[in-house]
């Protein structure tokens, strides 16, 4: 079977350094993708890693230990509009390509 | 370049009807997901269509069915609604054989009653 936890919820403040991890257990892996979800929107892609190692894309980083079954999603310089649910998926390599999400993390930034 | 596209945005429909949610993919795509997000959830994948069949399904009944056109579109059918079908209906879009990123549509709003 399959298994994404991450924490429910997070808070951080303006300019703020964030961290948001995800574990997984799963068959088949093919990769782990970050999402970016807004409060009634679909969501966007941030970041896709399929070997172990930092990727980096402007404010957001994301890390990948496949032994580990770890990834996180690091964000730097919060601002208020990076208040949004961050989702965790896992890409499973069997007939097909698809995403195995996590329940959501709710990141919530202040002032 | 339109993106996905779905349609109807918004739905509301009484226990045991019938819906059809549909999906453009982005231009190019030829592979079509369909997910369930319940509120405060991840999305679940229900299936995927590539090259008009169904390639791979989630843990969702038979009530959920779907279909994939020449032009690659797709509709994704539920019979008998209960009301635990409330959900946000989401459509991605890939590539099939190059880069696995999904794109995702707005999702349609389905209202059971």
């Amino acid at each position: 079977g399959q298994n994404i936890d991450q924490p429910t919820e997070m808070t951080a403040t303006e300019g703020a350094i964030v961290q948001i991890n995800c574990t997984y257990q799963t068959s088949g892996f093919n990769g782990l993708f970050w999402y970016q979800q807004h409060a009634g929107e679909a969501p966007t892609f941030l970041s896709y890693n399929v070997l172990d190692g930092l990727e980096e894309k402007g404010r957001f980083s994301s890390f990948l230990s496949r032994s580990k079954g770890y990834s996180y999603l690091l964000l730097k310089e919060l601002q208020m509009k990076d208040s949004a649910s961050y989702l965790c998926a896992v890409l499973r390599n069997q007939a097909g390509t698809a995403l195995i999400f996590g329940k959501g993390t709710t990141l919530s930034v202040s002032s | 370049d339109a993106g996905v596209t779905q349609s109807p945005t918004h739905l509301i429909k009484t226990r045991g009807q019938q819906v059809t949610l549909r999906c453009s993919p982005k231009s190019g795509h030829d592979t079509v997901s369909w997910y369930q997000q319940a509120l405060g959830q991840g999305p679940q994948f229900i299936f995927q269509y590539y090259e008009e069949e169904e390639r791979q399904r989630g843990n969702f009944p038979d009530r959920f069915s779907g279909h994939q056109f020449p032009n690659y579109s797709s509709e994704l059918n539920v019979n008998a609604l209960l009301l635990g079908d409330s959900a946000l209906y989401l459509c991605a879009s890939s590539l099939e054989g190059g880069a696995y990123e999904q794109y995702f549509g707005p999702g349609t709003r389905l209202t059971v009653t």
